[in-house]
Formats: C-alpha cells, sequence, structure tokens
C-alpha cells in the first residue's frame, strides 16, 4: 500500500478563497482523521470519521471549516472562506481501529495571504 | 489546560551520547500512549505505542517505557540520523482522540 495521500502538497491561496484539501486513506483503515500543526499550536486534531461517519468535530474551528468522506477511500477538508490565520500544515492519517496507532500523510502546507 | 507535556523542547547530542526524553501526562484513564517521530517536511512516522504502566517497547537504539504518570523515550548511542522531532501522543478513555505534545527537537552532530 503507498500509505496515506494527501493532495495538493502545497497550497498557496490568496484570502477569502475556498481551499479544499484531499486525502486518501490506506485501504481497510476505519478511521479517519484531520490534524492541523503550527508552531503556535502544536499537532491538533480537526475532525475524525468511523467508516465514513463523522464522530468528533470538537476540533473543527470554525463553520469555515467542512469536512466530508463520501467513501471509505476519499475524504476533504474545506475552508470557505480562507484566512490568514488559517495558514498551517494540514496532515491527514488513518487506522485500522481506534485505538491502534495511526498512519499519517505527508501533509498539505497551506498559505493563505 | 495541556494534556501532555514534553521536555525538553530541543536536545543537542553528540553522536554515542545517550539521554532520554520526556512525556508527562494528565489524562486519567489512558488507553495508550504513542510515540511519533516527524522529520522536516513529513508526516508523523509511528515508532511505538504503549498501553499499562511497566511497559516497555524497543526498536534498534531508542527505548519507551511508561510509567502512571509519564513515559520515557531512551536513545542509546545515537547517530546522526536520529535527529528528528519526537512526538509524543495520549489516548484517553474517549475512542479514536489523540492528544499531542509539542515534540522535542533532537539533533545529533558528528
Amino acid at each position: 500500500d503507498a500509505g496515506v495521500i494527501q493532495s495538493p502538497r502545497h497550497e498557496v491561496t490568496e484570502m477569502g478563497q475556498e481551499v479544499t484539501l484531499r486525502c486518501k486513506p490506506i485501504s481497510g483503515h476505519d478511521y479517519l482523521f484531520w490534524y492541523r500543526q503550527t508552531m503556535m499550536r502544536g499537532l491538533e486534531l480537526l475532525i475524525y470519521f468511523n467508516n465514513n461517519v463523522p464522530i468528533d468535530d470538537s476540533g473543527m474551528p470554525e463553520d469555515r471549516f467542512s469536512a466530508k468522506m463520501p467513501n471509505a477511500s476519499f475524504s476533504t477538508l474545506k475552508i470557505q472562506p480562507s484566512e490568514p490565520r488559517d495558514s498551517a500544515v494540514y496532515f491527514c492519517a488513518s487506522s485500522p481501529t481506534a485505538n491502534t496507532e495511526a498512519f499519517f500523510g505527508q501533509g498539505t502546507r497551506l498559505t493563505v495571504v | 489546560e495541556d494534556q501532555v507535556t514534553q521536555s525538553p523542547e530541543a536536545l543537542r547530542l553528540q553522536e554515542g551520547e545517550s539521554s532520554s526524553l520526556n512525556c508527562s501526562y494528565t489524562v486519567s484513564g489512558l488507553r495508550g500512549l504513542f510515540w511519533y517521530r516527524q522529520d522536516p517536511g513529513k508526516g508523523p512516522e509511528f515508532l511505538f505505542t504503549l498501553y499499562s504502566a511497566g511497559e516497555e517497547k524497543e526498536k534498534e537504539r531508542l527505548k519507551a517505557t511508561l510509567t502512571k504518570k509519564e513515559s520515557f523515550l531512551h536513545i542509546t548511542a545515537p547517530k546522526p540520523e536520529d535527529s528528528a522531532t519526537y512526538l509524543c501522543a495520549v489516548q484517553p478513555p474517549t475512542l479514536g482522540r489523540l492528544y499531542f505534545g509539542r515534540g522535542t527537537q533532537l539533533t545529533v552532530w558528528p
């Protein structure tokens, strides 16, 4: 398996634009996680899914953020409208069960100018 | 309120100089404690999972241990390729959610 695949690797956008980040989890993994990493706050969980269903979205900072998982092999994280403070590295991770290790993608570095 | 605190924030070691990284946590009812390694520009890479106090795991020059309030990552005779940021994460009783520490940035110079 190629591991967790995220796209794009880098995204630069202007404030107010819509941004969509994509993730393909490892096949057979039932859990998918979206994290955000910044120097100030470290690695924070935004939302996670179990069998394509959102379980905990308490980490989503604002209504500008939304995430979907239409099927077991694809998830998106959307920011609309984007703001400069959203600049961070966004990671997607997946795991086979709830209490085993998560495998991370390479991340998407988002810069909002 | 920080659930996980890692120390030191940064550590510089000479090649072959053994040391330990600390991860202390305040989560009660811990389900698991995870150690990850993160290289610049990459996602965290899983190293170990510890589930109960007294448990130990080893991998090459790394050994992780767990007590009721903290975990240590011992690095024996490190090499420059061990340079990375080491992240600790704890899983509370709520399944799925992980709380990460800020990490320890380790630099091993030849």
